[in-house]
């Protein structure tokens, strides 16, 4: 099942900070989160495992809740680079899928 | 390194008729994927591989078949095409499969098919 993410678009000032969440109804091994920006492929940012551990990623970091099946994506101090789809992709235990949620659209301003 | 690529980038097709997109890599990845992205939407996989001669239905794998007779190549084929298979085909490898915590995809481009 499509893991759930949310907002669906964010706007930003450049510094401005957000985070992103991605849901699953099922029991996670990972988190994968990736960038898309427009009209090129999606770009691997970061892996998440089971244990809560946070990455990171120039300002971007990403926590993750195995018991709650949730992972969060946090932006700090926004570039203009930043400017891309986020997804998140889940890994369940048992699968050998890897499957992405619909996206968040993030939009960078000056 | 040209890492993942696929072929055609832009492709118009009549219903009812069939094609074959390209992809090949040059890293040695042992899998391969097929992703198609609708407009707006996320990723949806169609199939993938996890060596030669060994491939795998996704979660939307109707309409297409594949074959891996070799680790660089993954051709995905489309049969008698339908409107509703325009989208934007996405290609993608990795060296790790999943479960190792370490999967990590690096995408082709993308190949753009319109079915009229």
């Amino acid at each position: 099942q499509q893991p759930v993410q949310s907002p669906q678009a964010v706007i930003l000032r450049e510094g401005e900070d957000a985070v992103i969440n991605c849901s699953s109804s099922k029991a996670l091994y990972s988190v994968h989160w990736y960038r898309q920006k427009h009209g090129e492929a999606p770009v691997f940012l970061m892996i998440l495992l089971k244990g809560g551990e946070q990455k990171g990623h120039e300002k971007i970091s990403a926590s993750f809740n195995e018991k709650k099946q949730q992972s969060s994506l946090y932006l700090t101090a926004s570039q203009l680079s930043y400017s891309g789809t986020y997804f998140c992709g889940t890994e369940s235990y048992n699968t050998d899928k890897l499957i992405f949620g619909t996206g968040t659209r993030l939009q960078v301003f000056p | 390194n040209a890492g993942v690529t696929q072929t055609p980038k832009f492709r118009i097709l009549k219903i009812g008729q069939s094609m074959t997109l390209q992809c090949t890599q040059d890293m040695n990845h042992n899998y391969m994927y097929w992703y198609r992205q609708d407009p707006g939407m996320g990723l949806k996989l169609i199939y993938y591989s996890v060596g030669a001669g060994i491939t795998d239905k996704g979660e939307v794998p109707n309409g297409y078949n594949v074959s891996r007779s070799t680790t660089e190549d993954f051709p995905l084929r489309l049969e008698l095409a339908a409107p509703s298979q325009t989208s934007v085909y996405f290609c993608a490898s990795s060296k790790q499969g999943f479960g190792s915590g370490a999967n990590v995809l690096t995408f082709g481009a993308g190949s753009r098919l319109t079915v009229l």
